[in-house]
């Protein structure tokens, strides 16, 4: 158990609704960031939080947005779902900014666009 | 952009036989961490190596950062079927750029 919590597990949607992925990052720890991993592929960066704040960007989508709380959790939000959003959403936390120690991952959430 | 690239993407091999999987930034990285993926879970974090040239061994685990720290190797020595999973490294710059992960089955 790596201590970071992810909701919900699984999730099954129609297309073009909107989903709220949601996470608890491991006590103490005030980054989080958001990956998603497609079936056989990587794991490609979304998004990082620090402290309530927006600190990097990656490959994420502009139907795509996220928030960190002032208790520290996030949220992904998944809006005009297509297929191609089935994936696995992991959220992943570090006790820094930065992610140069370890960072710990959620279970993920996986999500199904049908 | 930053990219980490891993080879192979796919490795099958018999029980008892060594595999290895290479890591290769287009940057020079500060640091390497690896992380393993068993199928269905989540990646787990493995080790970090942060010198130049540096050797980690985890048992039957050997993990390598070449000296001008733009790659990283993952050998497994005498694999079992526990080894099954998906290892992924992960190359820090600015922040964590993860390579595109080698999958491997064990077959006994």
């Amino acid at each position: 158990d790596s201590g970071v919590t992810q909701t919900p597990k699984h999730l099954i949607t129609a297309t073009g609704q909107r989903v709220t992925l949601r996470c608890s990052p491991r006590s103490g720890d005030l980054s989080v960031y958001w990956y998603q991993q497609s079936l056989d592929q990587g794991l490609q960066f979304l998004i990082q939080y620090y402290n309530g704040e927006e600190r990097a960007k990656g490959n994420i989508l502009e139907r795509f947005s996220a928030q960190q709380f002032p208790d520290l959790h996030s949220e992904l939000n998944l809006s005009s779902l297509e297929l191609g959003d089935s994936a696995l959403y992991f959220c992943a936390s570090t006790p820094r900014e930065d992610s140069g120690n370890t960072i710990y991952f959620g279970e993920g959430s996986w999500l199904t666009v049908v | 952009g930053q990219q980490v690239m891993q080879i192979p993407q796919y490795q099958h091999v018999q029980e008892g036989e060594d595999f290895t999987t290479y890591c290769n930034s287009s940057t020079t990285l500060s640091n390497i961490q690896w992380y393993k993926q068993r199928p269905g879970g989540h990646p787990v974090f493995l080790i970090q190596l942060v010198k130049s040239g540096e050797v980690k061994k985890q048992k039957r685990l050997t993990f390598q950062f070449g000296e001008a720290k733009k790659n990283s190797s993952l050998h497994i020595t005498a694999t079992q079927t526990t080894d099954v999973g998906t290892y992924f490294c992960a190359g820090h710059i600015d922040k964590l750029i993860f390579g595109t992960g080698t999958r491997l089955q064990v077959f006994p």
